[in-house]
């Protein structure tokens, strides 16, 4: 079956760590995303890729790296500069063009022990 | 402001009622507005999305854009305890790239 595969589920951090959470699509899709979800504030952009070895900065990228050396792949690390990482961290991807719509993973819940 | 305002809830409702969620914009520019269903725990799941004004339907869920009220609507009918999850609007322009998300309101239905 297609679709999209976050890893790890829940993911601890210490102070001073950085991170990385692992996206892997095997939909063919272009674009893919990073978002973060927060209680009570919605999704919002941390990057984004609509073609390998290329990316751009979404709403909240400080503190953020990506990588997108193959279409499949979108790993993000979570800096030791990003003062509040708790959160759960949502992968998706979409076609450009014609259809509307993303495929969500099914996320990272990562904490800051 | 922001773009898009959605009440976060949460919504409790009896099995079987019709359930109204609902969102604001500002962005006169958008056109595509999508509701997406999401469980605890899990990723969004695209529920069904609309192009410009009017009504879709798709089973129990009715989507409705009023783009003159920058007022968007879905409507589940005969609610069940499996609808229980959040329920966030998305909505982004014809050429651009980004989608904006509401919050998402969580609804609650009882057995």
């Amino acid at each position: 079956d297609g679709g999209i595969t976050q890893s790890p589920k829940y993911l601890f951090r210490k102070e001073g760590q950085n991170v990385t959470l692992s996206c892997e699509q095997n939909l063919n899709h272009d674009a893919m995303y990073w978002y973060r979800q927060d209680p009570g504030q919605g999704l919002r952009l941390i990057y984004y890729s609509q073609i390998v070895n290329d990316f751009q900065k979404g709403d909240i990228a400080e503190g953020y790296s990506v990588s997108r050396e193959k279409k499949e792949s979108f790993p993000l690390t979570v800096t030791s500069a990003q003062k509040n990482p708790t959160a759960f961290y949502l992968c998706a991807s979409s076609r450009i063009g014609g259809e509307v719509g993303y495929t969500f993973g099914s996320g990272t819940r990562l904490t800051v022990v | 402001q922001k773009e898009v305002e959605q009440d976060p809830g949460p919504l409790s409702v009896p099995e079987g009622a019709i359930v109204s969620l609902n969102c604001t914009y500002s962005n006169s520019a958008f056109q595509y507005f999508m509701w997406y269903r999401q469980y605890s725990r899990k990723g969004p799941e695209l529920l069904m999305y609309t192009y410009s004004s009017g009504n879709k339907e798709d089973g129990r869920f009715t989507a409705q854009v009023d783009k003159s009220s920058k007022y968007i609507s879905l409507f589940i009918r005969d609610s069940q305890p499996s609808d229980s999850a959040t329920y966030l609007c998305a909505m982004r322009d014809t050429g651009g790239f980004k989608t904006i998300f509401g919050a998402g309101t969580r609804l609650f239905v009882k057995a």
